[in-house]
């Protein structure tokens, strides 16, 4: 079947730009993750949902850092006015529920901040 | 102050070389000790969760297994296809279900 999606892969964008990253999850998993990893990094947290509300956001680095799950499955991850510090990798997984052992990670989502 | 530290950053070892990746953790109640590898361009990929203390797993060439202050990921005679970043993440009881903590990985070649 199908694992996680992020769209886009790459993103460019210039420094104050408002970007989104999305993540579409395995159908059926009720938990999703948002981590981002830079270069020689392992995965951070940064927020996770069960079903539609936000169950963690202690990772979000700043308030220029929102996400959303408004019908309990497609995620999108939104940075304002983004800094050239906020390029990085951002994955998203999802998992069946919030107990489950397995976190199944999407590629990806490469944002440069120029 | 990182919760979990893996060593060493880079390992090369030549294919059929048994070795073991080291991952200590800090969390004050662990609630699941868990392992991924991780290819170039790719999300991780999970591969196996440890909960208590003398606890194994195995999968083909890999093994892991729990003390209460680390985790080893034991790698019999590799080959090149093993090459991979091997994460580490703990599963704190003072955090919510869902959060994890990941170290910074070791990077694994593999050469003929």
């Amino acid at each position: 079947g199908a694992g996680v999606s992020q769209t886009p892969s790459n993103k460019v964008t210039e420094k104050g730009k408002y970007v989104e990253l999305r993540c579409d999850p395995i159908s059926g998993h009720t938990a999703l993750y948002w981590y981002r990893q830079s270069l020689g990094q392992g995965p951070e947290f940064l927020i996770y949902f069960q079903g539609t509300g936000a169950a963690d956001d202690s990772g979000l680095p700043n308030d220029r850092f929102f996400a959303v799950r408004p019908e309990g499955s497609v995620s999108t991850l939104k940075i304002q006015r983004t800094e050239r510090g906020d390029s990085a990798v951002y994955l998203c997984a999802s998992s069946l529920t919030d107990t489950s052992n397995e976190q199944f990670f999407g590629p990806g989502t490469r944002l440069t901040v120029l | 102050e990182d919760q979990v530290t893996q060593s060493p950053e880079a390992l090369r070892l030549q294919e059929g070389e048994s070795s073991s990746l080291n991952c200590s953790y800090t969390v004050s109640g662990l609630r699941g000790l868990f392992w991924y590898r991780q290819d170039p361009g790719k999300g991780p990929e999970f591969l196996f969760t440890l909960y208590s203390a003398g606890e194994e797993k195995e999968k083909e060439r890999l093994k892991a297994t729990l003390t209460k202050k680390e985790s080893f990921l034991h790698i019999t005679a590799p080959k090149p296809e093993d090459s991979a970043t091997y994460l580490c993440a703990a599963r704190d009881r003072g955090s919510t279900l869902g959060r994890l903590y990941f170290g910074r990985g070791t990077q694994l070649t593999v050469w003929p």
